[in-house]
Formats: C-alpha cells, structure tokens, sequence
C-alpha cells in the first residue's frame, strides 16, 4: 500500500490564483481530512469527509472547498490564493468513522501565496 | 470548546537518560488521547493511544504514555532516549462524546543529544 499520497509537494502561487492540491489513499478509509500546519499552531482542521459524497467543515474552513466523489481521493481547492494561506498542507485518513481510530498522514504540501 | 496544552516548545535531553514530554487536556466528558510524532519534511505518524482501561498506554519505538484523569494529562515518556527520537511530537485530543474533531496540541520539539 502507498498509504496516503499528496501532489505536489511543493507550490508557490501569486495572490489571487487558484489551486486544487490532490489527496489520495488506497486504504479504503471512510474518514479523510485536511489540515494545515503553522508555526507554533499546531495542525487545525480545515475540512473533513465521513465518506464519498459527505464533506463537513472543520477549524478554519474559508478560504477552501473540498469534495469527495470517491472513497479514495479527498481534494482540496483554494480559491482565491492569499498569503495568509501560505502553509504546509497535511491530508489524513482514518479507517472508520469511530472516534478512537488514529489517523495516516500523507507527506504534506509546502505552499507558499506571494 | 476542547483544547491541548504542551507546555514546553522544547525538551532537551541526553541519549540514554529517560524523557518526558508533557501534555494536558481539556474536553467534555471522558477523552480519545493520541500522540503522533513528525520528523523532517515528513508528515505525522501515529505513535500510541489511549481510549479506555489500563492507564499505561504502549506504543512505537518503546514509548509509553500514562493517562491521568485527575491531572488531565497524558505525558509522554521513554526510559531511554535515543538520538533518533530527536523529532516534533503533539499531543491531541477528541471527545468520546461525539464530534469529528481532532485537537493537537502545538507540539514539543524534542532534542536528544549525544
């Protein structure tokens, strides 16, 4: 199993552009979310899906959108890029929807908004 | 509102002595607790966690981490450090009440040195 893959790994965008960064795993997990990470934050929950067709909103949702067409790929899209969004990326996925099950993270994106 | 607190933004010890990296909770009801670790350019990976019974929870590379309800916290521990543990580690939490959300702590940088 590849786990949980992300593209790219690395993205610069000027203010005002958009983007989708892919998420992807072959784990058959019900349960994916995006975060992202800044220093001296921790990781805040951007959006989440409990299965194919079913999004929610997590922490810090503006700003994204996500979908979720099939078990296996989870994107995010940035909308309108801003600096503020200048971040590392993480996509995760969990087995279940139970609670109690850990999550597997993908090797991040490293986005930079100029 | 659930939070995590990790006190300290950096632990530093010498390899072969015990560590101790902290982590306090606060949550409704009764708590899934995680810890994952991340090391450079790389996305987290789960380490232990604890949903119910004994108190010592066991865990990867010979980490274990101890729940304490009257202190609120789960502390994670190892009785003798390695050089490779140099890594980012943060704590999370989620209620067993319910709720998708996965709240990390700000994370611990821990340095292990010869």
């Amino acid at each position: 199993n590849a786990g949980v893959t992300q593209t790219p790994k690395f993205q610069v965008l000027k203010t005002g552009q958009s983007m989708t960064l892919q998420c992807a795993q072959d784990m058959n997990h019900e349960y994916m979310s995006w975060y992202r990470q800044d220093p001296g934050m921790g990781l805040r929950l951007i959006h989440y899906s409990v299965g194919a067709g079913i999004t929610d909103q997590g922490e810090v949702p503006n700003g994204y959108n996500v979908s979720r067409s099939t078990t296996e790929d989870f994107p995010l899209r940035l909308l309108s890029a801003a600096p503020s969004q200048t971040s590392v990326y993480f996509c995760a996925s969990s087995m279940g929807l139970a609670l109690s099950y850990e999550q597997y993270f993908g090797p991040g994106t490293r986005l930079t908004v100029t | 509102a659930q939070s995590v607190a990790q006190p300290e933004d950096q632990v530093n010890v010498a390899e072969g002595n015990p560590l101790t990296v902290k982590c306090t909770y606060s949550v409704s009801g009764n708590p899934y607790l995680f810890w994952y670790v991340q090391y450079p350019n790389r996305g987290l990976q789960f380490l232990l966690k604890y949903i119910t019974g004994d108190n010592l929870v066991k865990g990867s590379y010979g980490f274990e981490a101890e729940f304490n309800k009257s202190q609120t916290s789960f502390h994670l521990k190892k009785p003798s450090a390695l050089v490779s543990d140099s890594a980012l580690y943060f704590c999370a939490v989620r209620p067993t009440g319910g709720g998708n959300k996965l709240t990390f702590g700000t994370g611990t940088q821990l340095k292990v040195e010869l």
